[in-house]
């Protein structure tokens, strides 16, 4: 499949670890975005990388949370000393360019116990 | 405060009826929108975009309407199918912030046969 690939699909782990979400992008999709989506809300906007331009940060919720693109293809999103309230869907969506429908993967499930 | 509203959680249509699912907004430099829709322990999948350029695009079964002036936008499907059933998103953004896309809440439409 040239689609969008997230790893793991599902994620437990106990309040205070780190964990770390992989994204594999469509290949040749410059454009690079993490969303999460709590339960009963919408998809709320992390961050967003656009070839090797600075990514924009301006939704990671606090420095717990970081990302990273190596080579201009897969990001890894880490959260470090995880709380129950970071227990969401994270979602990862690539575009052709910042100014394109974004197609997403079909998420990791984080479970903060 | 939501910049993206949907303000219907759900819809209730017959077979072969309309759908028309709504979304305002409130921020007056959003000048890119779209609909996604979402199954169950899936991303969202793109369904169609419109310009603020335009007040219509139309692909197939699937018509989105944009009034600026009221800043609201619809989506149409007709006519509607049981496969429709999901959860549709509507998201906007400015693209001079580079992409990243503001989501509502979601409007869950079921088509009963």
């Amino acid at each position: 499949g040239a689609g969008v690939s997230q790893s793991p699909s599902n994620k437990v782990t106990e309040k205070g670890k780190d964990v770390e979400l992989r994204c594999d992008p469509i290949s040749g999709h410059t454009a690079l975005y993490w969303y999460r989506q709590s339960l009963g809300q919408g998809l709320e906007f992390l961050i967003y990388f656009q070839g090797n331009s600075a990514p924009d940060k301006s939704g990671l919720p606090s420095d717990r949370f970081s990302a990273e693109r190596t080579g201009g293809s897969v990001s890894t999103l880490t959260i470090q000393r995880t709380q129950q309230e970071d227990s969401a869907v994270y979602l990862c969506a690539s575009s052709y360019r910042g100014d394109q429908p974004q197609h997403f993967g079909d998420g990791t499930r984080l479970s903060i116990l | 405060d939501q910049q993206v509203k949907q303000n219907s959680p759900s819809l209730s249509v017959q077979e072969g009826r309309i759908s028309i699912l709504n979304c305002d907004y409130t921020n007056s430099m959003f000048d890119y929108f779209l609909w996604y829709k979402k199954y169950p322990a899936e991303g969202p999948t793109f369904l169609i975009s419109i310009s603020s350029i335009k007040d219509k695009n139309e692909d197939g079964r699937f018509t989105v309407f944009l009034n600026k002036s009221a800043k609201h936008l619809s989506l149409h499907i007709v006519p509607s199918q049981p496969g429709d059933s999901a959860v549709y998103f509507c998201a906007a953004s400015a693209r001079g912030s580079q992409g990243n896309l503001i989501f509502g809440k979601g409007t869950k439409l079921s088509v009963k046969p």
